[in-house]
């Protein structure tokens, strides 16, 4: 199973909104509604931010929504923040042969 | 509060044996699955292996079947992730998750164990 595929990096101004795009197959992101998304910051655990496609954990600001066309999953952040910057991870459920969950490839934030 | 407290870090030469460890609290450990997830220098997140401590039942992606041992014991509520022989390429980080029966997303994550291996 390779990798979901997510841009290496986006950026954004303070108060903008930006979008993460993931990309996968119909063996999983296209298959099962089953994606999840994580906030890293380095050194840190990563925490997560969305599950189920679009639920968002209590806690969890709703700046951050998620979404799903297809085969490719989407992270939003609205209302960009300074704290927002870190590594932005996709998770899907493969149930195939070749991986019970697959990850995505990771996105950078950077909030200009 | 729900915590996965994993072992420090690890520097071990080529060909040594390694187990780390993964210790969780604040829940039903033996309800909850334990999952692995690697993170190699520069790189992204790649799932390993999963057990459910109540009955040891372990799922492996097949990236990881045969390389490493996943196991736990519940009666200290403490997860494991071993290698028989390690190698250069297992110089990562390790995260420890807990994932719910029926459900497929992972929380908490672990701290983070560093493994180093260089001769």
């Amino acid at each position: 199973q390779s990798a979901l595929t997510q841009p290496r990096s986006v950026s954004g101004s303070p108060g903008q909104s930006v979008t993460i795009s993931c990309t996968g197959t119909s063996s999983d992101v296209g298959g099962y509604n089953f994606v999840s998304w994580y906030q890293h910051y380095p050194g840190k655990a990563p925490k997560l931010m969305i599950y189920d496609v679009s639920k968002r954990p209590s806690g969890v600001p709703d700046r951050f929504s998620g979404s799903k066309s297809g085969n490719t999953a989407s992270l939003t952040i609205s209302g960009l923040q300074a704290e927002d910057e870190a590594d932005y991870y996709c998770c899907s459920y493969a149930a195939s042969y070749t991986s019970l969950y697959v990850f995505g490839t990771g996105t950078t934030v950077t909030v200009l | 509060e729900v915590q996965l407290v994993q072992s420090g870090a690890e520097v071990k030469q080529p060909g040594e044996s390694l187990k780390i460890s993964c210790k969780g609290s604040g829940y039903s450990f033996t309800n909850y699955w334990i999952g692995w997830v690697r993170q190699m220098p520069g790189k992204g997140l790649e799932w390993m292996a999963i057990i459910y401590p109540g009955n040891s039942d372990t799922i492996y992606s097949p990236s990881f079947q045969g390389q490493v041992t996943i196991s736990a014991d519940k009666s200290i509520t403490t997860a494991y992730l071993q290698w028989s022989s390690l190698k250069a390429s297992d110089t990562a980080i390790y995260y420890c998750v807990r994932k719910n029966d029926g459900k497929n997303w992972f929380d908490p994550w672990g701290q983070g164990t560093q493994v180093t291996v260089s001769s």
